[in-house]
């Protein structure tokens, strides 16, 4: 089946430890992106690539780091930097056109230890 | 900057329609579309609206003003499984990635 699968569904993060979130896609979509939704916030972007060896930084990249080197993946880096870190985590892809929506994978939940 | 504004939350009756509405004041545009999120789960493609009107699909109408920066979501006919966030979100231009207003959390009551 074609999809967006990110790994995994939870995770959990010590003080001081830098994870890494696994995004990958099997529907040959150009564009990728990194979305964050807290409670009452919405999903705020963090990064996005639009072609593979080239990323963008979102509206909330400090803290996170990110990836472009397959077409297929994009994983996403929460750094120790990042205060605070816990919430859902959000990966996302898209074919490129203006008119086609953004297909999301099923999140992966962070938390502090 | 980006604002999209969207009501909190709303209640509806099962049976019943409910209207969602979505303003946005954006440095451009290039489409608008509804995403429906159950709680924990991903947003998943509900509408797209890029030329002013309404838009049908099935028990879902999407609408668009342009000028009035205004788009509202059409539930029709409620359904208990309807109960979820509807996310509004813009494309400002080009293929820029979606910039979400903050959900409408919808709850369909017996």
């Amino acid at each position: 089946d074609g999809g967006i699968t990110q790994s995994p569904k939870y995770l959990f993060r010590k003080e001081g430890q830098n994870v890494t979130l696994s995004c990958e896609q099997n529907l040959n979509h150009d564009a990728m992106y990194w979305y964050r939704q807290d409670p009452g916030q919405g999903l705020r972007l963090i990064y996005y690539s639009q072609i593979v060896n080239d990323f963008q930084k979102g509206d909330i990249a400090e803290g996170y780091s990110v990836s472009r080197e397959k077409k297929e993946s994009f994983p996403l880096t929460v750094t120790s930097a990042q205060k605070n870190p816990t919430a859902f985590y959000l990966c996302a892809s898209g074919q490129g056109a203006p008119h086609q929506p953004q297909h999301f994978g099923d999140g992966t939940r962070l938390s502090i230890l | 900057g980006q604002n999209i504004d969207q009501p909190t939350e709303m209640t509806a009756t099962e049976g019943a329609i409910v209207q969602i509405n979505c303003t946005y004041q954006t440095s451009g545009f290039n489409g608008l579309f509804w995403y429906q999120q159950h709680a924990g789960e991903a947003p998943t493609f509900l509408s797209y609206n890029v030329l002013d009107g309404l838009e049908e699909k099935g028990r879902f109408s999407s609408f668009l003003s342009r000028s009035k920066g205004y788009s509202y979501l059409l539930l029709k006919e409620l359904q208990m499984k309807d109960s979820a966030s509807y996310l509004c979100a813009v494309r400002a231009s080009g293929n820029t990635p979606l910039v979400f207003g903050k959900g409408t959390r919808l709850s369909v009551i017996a």
